[in-house]
């Protein structure tokens, strides 16, 4: 168990719907990161919060939208949803902020699996 | 663009032989180099990180060598067992400020019996 716990397990909706997953880090940890995997693009790294704050963005549609809370719990809210949005969705967390040499490990939740038909 | 290489081919080896993964990577200058370990439909797990200025990193049955002038790394698996099947996974420091990681999309690893 790695801390990092998500909700849902499982989500199926149809096209065009909005859908919110949660994620609550690790205690302790101050960045959340949302990642995409699907079988034929591997882990894409979509977003990461530190502390409230954005702090950088990777490869999220502008369909997708996050936010870290002041308890440092995190949301990734999905809008317009098409067949290609299916895929595995993990949250991780980790100290971060740590600096580049540092060697900042991530923990990764069992994520969520999102089913659009 | 930067870009992280892995073997897409499943590796298939025998029980008790060492299993050899190899994670190459273009237009980075990693401070430290992370490998991971997937099992069907879990989130990734942590193993090993090597730093820029080591060589090589061992813990139990796994090694990892990094060689920032081929910009490669390797990791072995010594003895290696059925329960070490799974899918293993490259990951770099992700560029522009973030503290996040950059993954290869893995190799596939089958230890058969």
């Amino acid at each position: 168990d790695s801390g990092v716990t998500q909700t849902p397990k499982h989500l199926i909706t149809a096209t065009g719907q909005r859908v919110t997953l949660r994620c609550s880090p690790r205690s302790g940890d101050l960045s959340v990161y949302w990642y995409q995997q699907s079988l034929d693009q591997g882990l894409q790294f979509l977003i990461q919060y530190y502390n409230g704050e954005e702090r950088a963005k990777g490869n999220i549609l502008e369909r997708f939208s996050a936010q870290q809370f002041p308890d440092l719990h995190s949301e990734l809210n999905l809008s317009s949803l098409e067949l290609g949005d299916s895929a595995l969705y993990f949250c991780a967390s980790s100290v971060g902020g740590s600096g580049y040499g540092s060697g900042n490990t991530i923990y990764f939740g069992e994520g969520s699996w999102l089913t659009v038909v | 663009s930067q870009k992280i290489e892995q073997n897409s081919e499943a590796l298939n080896i025998q029980e008790g032989k060492t299993a050899t993964l190899t994670c190459n990577y273009t237009n980075y200058s990693p401070a430290y180099l992370q490998w991971y370990r997937q099992d069907p439909g879990r989130g990734p797990v942590f193993l090993l990180l090597i730093r820029e200025n080591e060589k090589e990193k061992r813990k139990e049955r796994l090694k990892v060598t990094f060689d920032t002038t081929l910009k490669q790394s390797l990791f072995h698996i010594t003895a290696s067992q059925p329960a070490d099947s799974a899918t293993y996974l490259c990951a770099l420091r992700e560029g522009g400020g973030a503290d996040g990681l950059t993954f290869g999309k893995g190799t596939h690893l089958i230890i058969q019996p």
